[in-house]
C-alpha cells in the first residue's frame, strides 16, 4: 500500500518553462514534507521542505505547495534549467517526530534546451 | 562541511564473503540511517541510529548487521548475501527527525 504517491513516472519541459511535479499521500499522520533530486549514480540531495502548518513554502526557483484538504503537494521550479534533469522524489514523516521518511516512487524530469 | 560520505563506491562479492560498508558524517547529526535502493525504485529504510543507539529496525535479515562505533561513523556489516540483495546502499544522516542528508551511496553487486 503505498503512501506517498507520484502518479507521474516522467515530465518533459522546455528551458525556461515552469515544471510542476505533484505527489499525493494517504496517511493524515504526516505533517511534514519534502522533495529530494537524485542524479544517476549520486545519492538523492534535500531540495525544500514543508511543514503541514504551512501551505506554501519558496526557496529562489523552487517552490512547494500543499493542500492538505486534498492530501496533496507540488513542487514548481520556475524557471527550468537543463541542469534541473534529475529524478525528484517526494518523501513524507508523521507527527511525534518520526525518523521515518515515506517515499514516492519519483518522478524523471528532463528539461529541454 | 555538508557532506556524508561513504565507502566503497562500488562492491563486488560473493555470496560466502563477509564484508562492510562505511559511512561518515562531520554535521554533528543525532540521527544515522541505512537505506536501500534497488533500480527505478524509492529509497527504503533498513535502519535508523539516533544518539549512537539502534532505533528502528525495518524488519531487515540478519544477514545485514549496522553498527554505530561513534557519532560520527556508521557501519553496515555484510555476510551471506543473495542476489537479490544486489542494490544502491545509501547512508543519510540528519540533525531534526525530517530532514535528511545522503551520501552518495555504494553499488553493491552480489555474485
Amino acid at each position: 500500500d503505498q503512501q506517498v504517491k507520484q502518479n507521474s513516472p516522467s515530465l518533459s519541459v522546455q528551458e525556461g518553462r515552469i515544471s510542476i511535479l505533484n505527489c499525493d499521500y494517504t496517511n493524515s499522520m504526516f505533517d511534514y514534507f519534502l522533495w529530494y533530486k537524485k542524479y544517476p549514480a549520486e545519492g538523492p540531495t534535500f531540495l525544500i521542505s514543508i511543514s503541514s502548518i504551512k501551505d506554501k513554502n519558496e526557496d529562489g526557483r523552487f517552490t512547494v505547495f500543499l493542500n492538505k484538504s486534498a492530501k496533496h503537494l507540488s513542487l514548481h521550479i520556475v524557471p527550468s534549467q537543463p541542469g534541473d534533469s534529475a529524478v525528484y522524489f517526494c518523501a513524507a514523516s508523521a507527527q511525534g517526530g518520526s525518523e521515518k521518511l515515506v517515499f514516492g516512487k519519483g518522478t524523471k524530469l528532463t528539461v529541454n534546451p | 562541511d555538508t557532506e556524508v560520505t561513504q565507502t566503497p563506491k562500488h562492491l563486488v562479492m560473493g555470496m560466502t564473503n563477509k564484508k562492510s560498508l562505511k559511512c561518515e558524517q562531520h554535521m554533528g547529526h543525532r540521527a544515522m540511517y541505512w537505506y536501500k535502493q534497488k533500480a527505478k525504485k524509492p529509497p527504503e529504510l533498513m535502519f535508523v541510529y539516533s544518539y549512537e543507539k539502534l532505533s528502528i529496525n525495518e524488519s531487515v535479515p540478519s544477514r545485514f548487521s549496522p553498527e554505530c562505533p561513534n557519532s560520527s561513523l556508521l557501519n553496515l556489516h555484510l555476510h551471506a548475501l543473495q542476489p537479490e540483495d544486489s542494490a544502491l546502499y545509501l547512508c543519510a544522516s540528519s540533525q531534526t527527525p525530517h530532514e535528511q542528508y545522503f551520501g552518495p551511496g555504494t553499488r553493491l553487486t552480489v555474485t
